[in-house]
């Protein structure tokens, strides 16, 4: 089993729409989590961090449910400009904080 | 404020030649890390460099090594390379070995062999 898991898509989707990206990971007790952004060919630039109590950054939502090791981002009123890559990112307990453990990647595309 | 910056942007090298990647860290950072993507695949963990010495190394094999500079600077060396070494190559910086919102990556090197 892959440590971090993700559905590679693509996600097609109208502007304006809804959409929800899942991840799962394999070493429950893994304490750090992300989601990183990556345009075509470009460095991963973080997009937020992941808290058990779930956190809001405008149009985006994300959740961590440790009991079933499961991540999920959620985008509102999905925009052209949110059209990349997103990475699901652990930090596995005893790694060094440098060492993140990243899924492949949900490609999402926002078509006008 | 200059952030993780990495050169070349890119390389095209044949299977056995030798190859160096440079990083110059976000001012203010001393830890420098290296992740090796492949097309189509998330970066992955390569090595970390703290006060000069490899501290973390992931799942590559020796023919991947660093070095790591007095001025936080770092390479890394990849030798007999082979046709599955082609990928984007990034670096990342942080200070104290810390990570997540203190990670930041360089635009990568992206190296081609052939």
């Amino acid at each position: 089993r892959k440590e971090v898991e993700q559905d590679p898509g693509p996600f097609n989707v109208p502007e304006g729409a809804t959409v929800a990206f899942n991840c799962t990971y394999s070493n429950s007790a893994s304490q750090s989590f992300f989601w990183y952004r990556q345009d075509c060919r470009k460095e991963p630039k973080l997009l937020m961090s992941v808290y058990s109590s779930g956190n809001e950054d405008g149009r985006f939502t994300a959740q961590l449910n440790r009991a079933s090791q499961y991540i999920s981002l959620l985008i509102r009123d999905s925009k052209l400009s949110d059209s990349a890559t997103y990475l699901c990112v652990v930090i596995a307990p005893g790694g060094s904080q440098g060492n993140l453990i990243f899924g492949k990647g949900t490609k999402l595309s926002v078509k006008p | 404020d200059a952030g993780v910056t990495q050169s070349p942007t890119h390389l095209i090298k044949t299977r056995g030649q030798q190859v160096t990647l440079r990083c110059s860290p976000k001012s203010g950072h001393d830890t420098v890390s290296w992740y090796q993507q492949a097309l189509g695949q998330g970066p992955q963990f390569i090595f970390q460099y703290y006060e000069e010495e490899e501290r973390q190394r992931g799942n590559f094999p020796d023919r991947f090594s660093g070095h790591q500079f007095p001025n936080y600077s770092s390479e890394l060396n990849v030798n007999a390379l082979l046709l599955g070494d082609s990928a984007l190559y990034l670096c990342a910086s942080s200070p104290n070995r810390r990570a997540g919102e203190k990670l930041f990556f360089g635009s990568g090197t992206q190296l081609s062999v052939l």
